[in-house]
């Protein structure tokens, strides 16, 4: 099972910064936090990954808790080709697999 | 390199026709994955393998599935008389897995396009 939740849909304007929320309260020492996207009829694409420290790269930032118990995902100025859902997922352990829970669907208006 | 490569994109069969798809991963990527996801829901996990060798199987995985890396290197998912409730977009992943004394490392995987399964 997904040990993740995230809210089903949200919002964003065009151009404005959308933050995706992701709550992983039973994380362990050594799992990571990954960011995917997927959009419609297409294969699932890395955003971005962390283990405790805040992390940015070109497509977005990744802000962990202290606790590590939650995560938020930021766009920085979405555009309309961002619409996709957005899987937060918890991954390390032996086999290190992905397990995908049902996502984030955003949404970007004009 | 251009990624993870699978081929067919789309396959229509009919029931109980054997089908077998094949997912190329990138150069050097030691570790495969294969997920099934139907619509509405997130990719389901249902094996992967470390170089050739096959370390878990999915419970989603009946009899019917079968999947094989003989050479490390391309997988193969095959089903065998195929059922409607088959029908979905079976995906492919790969990544380099490296053992490392640090927590502070670890690699991405990444995803084919999937190929889309229709059984009538």
């Amino acid at each position: 099972d997904a040990k993740t939740t995230q809210p089903p849909s949200m919002d964003c304007a065009e151009g404005r910064a959308a933050n995706l929320p992701c709550n992983h309260s039973t994380i362990s020492g050594n799992e990571y936090v990954y960011w995917y996207r997927q959009i419609h009829s297409q294969g699932p694409q890395y955003i971005i990954h962390g283990l405790k420290n805040n992390e940015t790269n070109e497509m977005a930032s990744l802000i962990i808790t202290e606790d590590r118990k939650s995560s938020t995902l930021i766009l920085p100025h979405a555009t309309l080709r961002d619409t996709a859902v957005y899987y937060c997922i918890v991954r390390g352990g032996a086999t290190n697999k992905l397990i995908f829970g049902t996502g984030t669907l955003l949404a970007v208006q004009p | 390199d251009t990624g993870v490569s699978q081929n067919p994109r789309h396959k229509i069969t009919k029931r109980g026709q054997n089908v077998t798809f094949r997912c190329d991963p990138i150069s050097e990527h030691n570790r495969l994955y294969w997920y099934r996801q139907t619509l509405g829901q997130g990719p389901e996990f249902l094996t992967y393998f470390q170089n050739e060798a096959q370390l878990e199987k999915s419970r989603l995985l009946s009899d019917r599935f079968s999947a094989e890396r003989p050479k490390g290197s391309f997988s193969t998912l095959e089903i065998q008389r195929t059922e409607q409730g088959d029908s979905a977009m079976y995906l492919c992943a790969s990544s380099l897995e490296v053992a490392v004394a640090s927590l502070d490392w670890n690699t991405e995987a990444f995803f084919g396009q999937g190929t889309r399964l229709t059984v009538v």
